[in-house]
């Protein structure tokens, strides 16, 4: 069975540039988060999505935004980038919220921002 | 709001010796999680807590769980090069501590 799946894997933007990355759950899973991780952090939670409705976001800026399409693929929109925006971009699905839910990472998205 | 603090942030040991990481959160969790990170990669999960006195093992590595205390331990035993990695716990959905560094070496 394909993992989580993000794309793509790394990205050069210059700053004010719009950018859209993109996230395939598991098969079966309808939950999608999104995270950002600065070099040497641990990841930020942005977004939580589930059967296509937002159910959590992080202390993000409105220039972040996403959403989850009926197939419970996700994207990630982030507006008028900053040289801080650049990270690692990560996604995790998970079948279900709440409970004993386990959450699986993709391979992340390398954004740098110049 | 959930804080969740780890310490050592950085740990240096040699093969075949013990040691433990700690991770305390701030406020009440349901669930408690471990992951591994190599560097340039995603994070790998290790573990999932959900009760008190949990306690899960997988090789060298053994995680706790003390919703009580608000502390979770994950116990490294006769380390080897290959554990390498920054390790991360993590509460509720999903509030990261900020890692810890692991070096072992020869």
């Amino acid at each position: 069975d394909a993992g989580v799946t993000q794309s793509p894997t790394h990205l050069i933007k210059t700053r004010g540039q719009q950018v859209t990355l993109r996230c395939s759950p598991i098969s079966g899973h309808k939950s999608v988060s999104w995270y950002q991780q600065v070099l040497g952090q641990g990841p930020q939670f942005i977004f939580q999505y589930y059967e296509k409705e937002e159910r959590g976001r992080g202390n993000f800026p409105d220039r972040f935004s996403a959403r989850q399409f009926p197939n419970y693929s996700s994207e990630l929109n982030v507006n008028a980038l900053l040289l801080g925006d650049s990270a690692l971009y990560l996604c995790a699905s998970s079948p279900r919220l709440g409970g004993n839910t386990e959450a699986f990472f993709g391979q992340g998205t390398r954004l740098t921002v110049v | 709001e959930l804080k969740v603090e780890q310490n050592p942030l950085f740990l240096s040991m040699q093969e075949g010796k013990n040691y433990t990481i700690y991770c305390n959160y701030s406020t009440t969790s349901d669930r408690l999680y471990w992951y591994r990170q190599d560097p340039g990669k995603s994070l790998e999960s290790l573990f999932v807590l959900l009760s008190n006195g949990a306690v899960k093992q997988e090789g060298r590595l053994m995680a706790s769980l003390d919703t009580k205390a608000r502390l979770s331990t994950l116990h490294i035993t006769a380390a080897v090069h290959d554990l390498s990695a920054t390790y991360f716990c993590a509460g509720g959905w999903l509030v990261f501590g900020k890692g810890t560094k692991l070096t072992v070496n020869p």
